[in-house]
């Protein structure tokens, strides 16, 4: 139980254009979702808070309007890169929360994203 | 200021050897504390996490930690690698209670030779 399921696993994308990444809880509801950024050989970096039928909570210094996330739905929370350049290359991960007794996140697979 | 410190970027380990990999945390109050595992360009995996009770916590893959309030520390053990634990691991801290929005230590990559 409790996958946490990402698409792409990998995009490849010109500068300018947006990227849309996906996250999926698989067999659990989550209120709240997290958005990280992994940059090589480092931690992970928390962008935002996700949560369900509401705007997104963003960590000091990323960019509202460059990284817009929706959390449509209990199972879907996406992540947008708008007009996306070579800086913004990374490794994106997302993670559910499930609040119940467990009080544990859930991380999903990542998504590599290379701005050409 | 809350704060994970992973003293120790790389370790390496013979198979078959114990490993003891090193956390400790600085936080204004009682933590959730967890350990997760990365493999090269892949997500995280929860190994083990403590909220309360024994001190002593059993994960999965073999992993064991221990909370040690008065140390502040939250060190994770394995008595005997394998070669598929070969990875990134990071601890990490959250409040208790509620939606627990994580501090993640620097990560400790783990190599193992046969």
């Amino acid at each position: 139980g409790a996958v946490v399921s990402q698409h792409p696993s990998w995009v490849i994308c010109k500068s300018g254009t947006s990227v849309k990444i996906e996250c999926r809880s698989l067999d659990f509801q989550a209120t709240t979702m997290f958005w990280y950024r992994q940059f090589p050989k480092q931690s992970l970096m928390l962008m935002a808070t996700s949560n369900e039928g509401s705007k997104a909570t963003y960590e000091q210094g990323v960019e509202k309007d460059k990284f817009l996330i929706n959390h449509a739905s209990l199972t879907l929370s996406t992540l947008t890169v708008t007009s996306a350049h070579p800086e913004d290359s990374s490794f994106y991960i997302c993670s559910a929360f499930i609040a119940d007794t467990t009080d544990t996140q859930y991380f999903g697979p990542g998504t590599r994203l290379t701005v050409l | 200021a809350q704060s994970v410190t992973q003293p120790d970027i790389h370790i390496t380990v013979s198979e078959g050897a114990s490993l003891e990999l090193r956390c400790n945390y600085s936080y204004g109050a009682t933590p959730y504390l967890f350990w997760y595992v990365q493999s090269p360009g892949q997500g995280l995996q929860l190994l083990l996490k403590y909220f309360s009770g024994d001190t002593l916590v059993q994960g999965i893959k073999g992993f064991e930690a221990e909370f040690k309030r008065s140390q502040s520390s939250f060190n994770l053990r394995k008595p005997s690698v394998h070669w598929s634990d070969a990875a990134e691991y990071f601890c990490a801290v959250g409040p208790s209670g509620g939606y627990n929005k994580l501090i993640f230590g620097a990560g400790t990559r783990l190599a193992v030779h046969p």
